[in-house]
């Protein structure tokens, strides 16, 4: 089965400590994307990748790295600076977009909570 | 700046009858629109879609209308079911030429509570 697998599902973290989330995909799928949702903002977009190599800042991207080595996978790092980390996280990618199509596939996200 | 705005946080609807969730957009940019449900800790699934070159597209229990001038769009589900009971986000993109990263902005989200 094609998707998306993020882990952990739950992750604590103390302040101060960077945390990293990982998201894979089987999709073969060019395009990446994190987003985090906060109850009544809906989701908005941390950063998102392209193509392999190659990554740009989202609308919340402060506080957040990504890297893009492969393909498969696109890792989000919460590092200490994000001063609001707890939130729950979705990872997303999408195939194609010349078809005219621009559906991202979610993952089933990570909660992360700072104590 | 919110550019995809959906002002209503919460909808309660009787089982058979119809729900209609609502969306405004601010961005004349904005060609592509989509519809997600979302249950708790769960991420979002892809209900259905349409582009600013439609005014209604349908898929079963789901509509989605557009109103381009007004910069609305709206998802009826008829009949409502228990099931459908989650958070719709609608969220819009842009395929125009550099435009197009394939990011899409959200709204905040509508919860639905169908009641049996």
């Amino acid at each position: 089965d094609g998707g998306i697998t993020q882990s952990p599902k739950y992750l604590f973290r103390k302040e101060g400590q960077n945390v990293t989330l990982s998201c894979e995909q089987n999709l073969n799928h060019d395009a990446m994307y994190w987003y985090r949702q906060d109850p009544g903002q809906g989701l908005r977009l941390i950063y998102y990748s392209q193509i392999v190599n190659d990554f740009q800042k989202g609308d919340i991207a402060e506080g957040y790295s990504v890297s893009r080595e492969k393909k498969e996978s696109f890792p989000l790092t919460v590092t200490s600076a994000q001063k609001n980390p707890t939130a729950f996280y979705l990872c997303a990618s999408s195939g194609d977009r010349g078809s005219g199509a621009n559906v991202l596939t979610f993952g089933a996200g990570s909660r992360l909570t700072v104590l | 700046d919110q550019q995809v705005k959906q002002n209503s946080p919460s909808l309660s609807v009787q089982e058979g009858r119809i729900s209609i969730l609502n969306c405004d957009y601010t961005n004349s940019m904005f060609d592509y629109f989509l519809w997600y449900k979302k249950y708790p800790a769960e991420g979002p699934t892809f209900l259905i879609s349409i582009s600013s070159i439609k005014d209604k597209n349908e898929d079963g229990r789901f509509t989605v209308f557009l109103n381009k001038s007004a910069k609305h769009l709206s998802l009826h589900i008829v009949p409502s079911q228990p099931g459908d009971s989650a958070v719709y986000f609608c969220a819009a993109s842009s395929l125009i030429g550099s435009s197009n990263t394939g990011k899409l902005i959200f709204g905040q989200g509508t919860t639905l509570q169908v009641k049996p």
